[in-house]
């Protein structure tokens, strides 16, 4: 498995566009797990899905802010209107289970800039 | 929901010193705790999973310990060498999701 696959690498949009990011989990990972990093706040958990269902959204900062998984190989982190302040870089990872024996991959990550 | 902690912010240490890092969080009850390394504008990757009974892992020079009733874990790196020099994040996963800490950032100066 290429392991947590995300696109685009690199996002420069303008204030008030719409921003889609995409994640592909490994095959066979129950969770998937979407987390933005910067240097104010560190790594925050924004939402995560099992088996395909958002389980928890109360990290997502904004009705702006919005996550589907359609399925078990894709979810979308929508971002409409963009704003400066989300510039991040924006984090996908998935596990097979939340359990003992499990660990968490992630993926390379989507730079995302608002100006 | 669980917070966790790192200590410290930032360290700096010579080549060749042993150090460590600390990572905290708030309930115990957890499944595991993992440490992480960044790379300035990289992504994450994995060094050591702790398992909930396991009191510590080892990978080369690295060494992870857990103490689950303290809520906490260190992360021990011997004769450091300036290929050390990143981030250092622990992740603790319990059965509601994963949490973060802050991260060290470490410095091995040549």
């Amino acid at each position: 498995d290429a392991g947590v696959i995300q696109s685009p690498r690199h996002e420069v949009t303008e204030m008030g566009q719409e921003v889609t990011l995409r994640c592909k989990p490994i095959s066979g990972h129950d969770y998937l797990f979407w987390y933005r990093q910067t240097m104010m706040r560190g790594l925050e958990l924004l939402i995560y899905f099992n088996n395909n269902v958002p389980i928890d959204d109360s990290g997502m900062p904004e009705d702006r802010f919005s996550a589907k998984m359609p399925n078990a190989s894709f979810s979308t982190l929508k971002i409409q209107p963009s704003e400066p302040r989300d510039s991040a870089v924006y984090f996908c990872a998935s596990s097979p289970f939340l359990g003992r024996n499990t660990e968490a991959f992630f993926g390379q990550g989507t730079r995302l800039t608002v100006v | 929901k669980q917070e966790v902690t790192q200590i410290p912010a930032a360290l700096s240490v010579p080549e060749g010193e042993n150090l460590v890092l600390n990572c905290s969080f708030t309930d115990s009850a957890i499944y595991n705790l993992q440490w992480f390394r960044q790379d300035p504008g990289k992504g994450l990757t994995s060094l050591l999973l702790i398992q909930s009974s396991q009191r510590e892992q080892t990978s080369g020079r690295l060494n992870a310990s857990l103490d689950k009733s303290s809520g906490r874990s260190t992360l021990y790196i011997a004769a450091s060498q300036p290929g050390d020099s990143a981030t250092y994040l622990c992740a603790v996963m319990d059965n509601n999701d994963m949490r973060f800490g802050a991260g060290t950032r470490l410095t091995v100066k040549p």
